[in-house]
């Protein structure tokens, strides 16, 4: 356990639904950053938050949301989902001092959109 | 901005013999290097990682990585292969607080 939580693990949509991801970073960790991997993509960094605040985008689509919230857990919103959209999406955090200290992965949420 | 690139995509080796697995970083600062593995159905796993001091770096499961600022390269090895290292493996940079940005990954695979 990487102290990384991500919720669902598994989830299958249609084209045109809607769908979140939530992911609690490990305790400590200000920072979550989301990021999609898919076969012919790689690892894409989507978005990052710092302690509620939105600190750095990727290149993530304008149908694709993310908030954290108070807690410092994080959410993705994914809608108008079509079937490109169908990946790994993983979950990250970081220690405040930085990436020095490391990068912790969630086990990741597979979505399939059929 | 950062960028690294893994040369090979795959790369094939029989089990007992060396591991490399290649990784070259752009990076206009002084970058932190990280080598993650993921196995089937799984996360990222954190092999190593390098930040100051010691360029040899050692991590879990005998691997270990050089960083070779003049070459720009943070080369994974391990000395011998066995069957259970069998993944794929990604090569990592980052700035400060930024985010990672990874190769593209190669998958290693190891021969009986």
């Amino acid at each position: 356990d990487s102290g990384v939580t991500q919720t669902p693990k598994h989830l299958i949509t249609a084209t045109g639904q809607r769908v979140t991801l939530r992911c609690s970073p490990r305790s400590g960790d200000l920072s979550v950053y989301w990021y999609q991997q898919s076969l012919d993509q790689g690892l894409q960094f989507l978005i990052q938050y710092y302690n509620g605040e939105e600190r750095a985008k990727g290149n993530i689509l304008e149908r694709f949301s993310a908030q954290q919230f108070p807690d410092l857990h994080s959410e993705l919103n994914l809608s108008s989902l079509e079937l490109g959209d169908s990946a790994l999406y993983f979950c990250a955090s970081s220690r405040p001092t930085g990436g020095g200290n490391g990068y912790t992965f969630g086990s990741g949420t597979r979505l399939t959109v059929v | 901005a950062q960028s690294v690139t893994q040369l090979g995509s795959h790369v094939s080796v029989s089990e007992g013999a060396l591991v490399l697995l290649r990784c070259n970083y752009s990076s206009s600062v002084p970058p932190y290097l990280f080598w993650y593995v993921q196995y089937p159905n799984q996360g990222l796993q954190l092999l190593l990682k390098y930040t100051t001091g010691a360029t040899l770096v050692k991590g879990i499961n005998g691997f270990e990585a050089e960083f070779k600022k003049s070459e720009t390269s943070f080369h994974l090895t391990k000395p011998s292969a066995h069957m259970s290292d069998a993944a794929e493996y990604f090569c990592a940079v980052s700035v400060g607080a930024q985010k990672l940005v990874f190769g593209q990954g190669t998958r290693l695979t190891i021969n009986p």
